[in-house]
């Protein structure tokens, strides 16, 4: 059964940069058949998708955080990564990690249990 | 951007009523449209995909129907576990984006 793991720091001092990784059990992030991608939930609120990618190293990003994300891939550890730099108390949030379909306009099927990062000195 | 506007934000169900969930995109998405389903501290889980498919597991109480900028979650029956924050999320056009939620209560 596909399983996904979020993990990494959860204080983050602003203007660092936020490190998170991504595990997948059960299934390939190599697989041909999906995209893999992280989406956020600031506590209390909605939804915001950061960037997806498929694993020959296509990637999105959504446009609002861009300048500061970057989504990597280690396809001999079966993990991902996410990268946010310069962040602040606004990025705190539930990040998630999640797996979609390839190609169209796939939701996201598959999602890690969701890791808490706060954004405070 | 395409807003999604989910309404009501909230409601207050009796158990075995039947619940229904509006999505109103600011265009046309075709049917790119899926909703999700979020239990208190838990992760979003997939109901339906592009406006009307159940995702695999689904109880069949849950359906969905729409499509072009009008959506709709239907709940039939409602059940105790079905309380929960209900997204509606659309994929047509980047940036992809969720509609804001909404909370059904148990009464």
């Amino acid at each position: 059964q596909l399983q996904l793991q979020e993990s990494g720091p959860g204080l983050v001092k602003p203007s660092e940069t936020l490190s998170l990784t991504c595990t997948v059990s059960g299934g390939s992030i190599s697989s041909s058949y999906y995209y893999w991608g992280w989406v956020r939930q600031p506590p209390g609120k909605g939804l915001e998708c950061i960037g997806s990618f498929y694993y020959s190293g296509s990637t999105y990003y959504n446009p609002s955080l861009k300048s500061r994300v970057t989504i990597s891939v280690d396809t001999s550890k079966n993990q991902f990564s996410l990268k946010l730099s310069s962040v602040t108390a606004a990025d705190t949030a539930v990040y998630y990690c999640a797996r979609r379909g390839y190609g169209g306009s796939h939701p996201f099927d598959y999602w890690g249990q969701g890791t808490l990062v706060t954004v405070s000195s | 951007e395409i807003v999604l506007t989910q309404s009501p934000d909230f409601q207050s169900v009796t158990p075995k009523e039947k619940v229904t969930i509006t999505c109103r995109a600011s265009q046309s998405i075709g049917s790119s449209l899926h909703w999700y389903q979020q239990k208190p501290d838990q992760s979003p889980k997939l109901l339906i995909k592009y406006a009307s498919q159940s995702f695999s597991g689904v109880p069949s109480r849950f359906s969905g129907s729409g499509s072009g900028t009008d959506f709709t979650l239907t709940i039939n029956s409602l059940e105790a576990e079905d309380a929960a924050t209900y997204y509606c999320h659309q994929t047509s056009s980047l940036p992809e984006t969720f509609g804001q939620g909404t909370k059904v209560e148990i009464k």
